[in-house]
């Protein structure tokens, strides 16, 4: 079965540098969310987009953007990179229909960032 | 605020032990539960979830979870782990939105 797919999986860049990471979530899924896992940590809501339109926003830095396009994939940019942004980058799709299909999120491989 | 908690950081167990992975959260309506397993190097992958009816949930990989209301409690079981149970396990509710619980490291030692 189709998974959610993220690209690229490994990113190394230098301070203040920007970044784009990808999210292709599941066929007919029509919301997606981003998370952050730092080392050791749990993941983090940073956005999620639903039917190309925000919906939701947690604490994902004013540095940071991201939009869904019109194939509902999206892309999460990063600018002004900083150390502590050297994480895991989780995406996740869902189909938002019935109460019983709410939020029962697919999760893509993540996008490994290191900033040196 | 929605809130989760998992009540362990780290467990550590034998091959063959029951495992029980407590998981709290504070909302007031209704939820949907979940647990996510992470494999060393992996991904998130979906164990089971909760959205109504027969408060005891079957997962895959012979885990399950019940959710008792009263408790605002959905803890994790398993009556006999394997080594390639160890893992991080999060517990995630869906109320208002989406919340991840801490994780809890579990090690099964061969």
């Amino acid at each position: 079965a189709a998974g959610v797919i993220q690209s690229p999986r490994h990113l190394i860049k230098e301070k203040r540098e920007t970044a784009t990471l990808k999210c292709y979530p599941i066929p007919r899924h029509d919301t997606v969310y981003w998370y952050q896992q730092g080392p050791g940590q749990d993941p983090q809501f940073l956005i999620s987009f639903y039917e190309k339109m925000q919906s939701d926003k947690g604490s994902i830095p004013d540095r940071f953007s991201a939009q869904q396009f019109s194939d509902y994939h999206s892309e999460l940019n990063m600018s002004s990179l900083e150390l502590g942004d050297s994480a895991l980058y989780f995406c996740a799709s869902s189909l938002r229909g019935s109460r019983e299909l709410v939020d029962t999120q697919y999760f893509g491989p993540g996008t490994r960032l290191t900033v040196l | 605020a929605q809130s989760v908690s998992q009540h362990n950081h780290h467990v550590i167990l034998s091959e063959a032990a029951s495992l029980e992975l407590g998981c709290n959260y504070s909302y007031g309506g209704t939820v949907n539960l979940f647990w996510y397993v992470q494999y060393p190097g992996q991904h998130l992958q979906l164990l089971l979830k909760y959205f109504s009816g027969d408060p005891l949930v079957k997962g895959i990989k012979g885990f399950e979870a019940e959710f008792i209301k009263s408790k605002f409690s959905f803890n994790l079981r398993k009556p006999s782990v394997q080594w390639s149970d160890t893992a991080e396990y999060f517990c995630a509710v869906y109320g208002q939105n989406f919340v991840f619980g801490p994780g809890t490291r579990l090690s099964v030692l061969p």
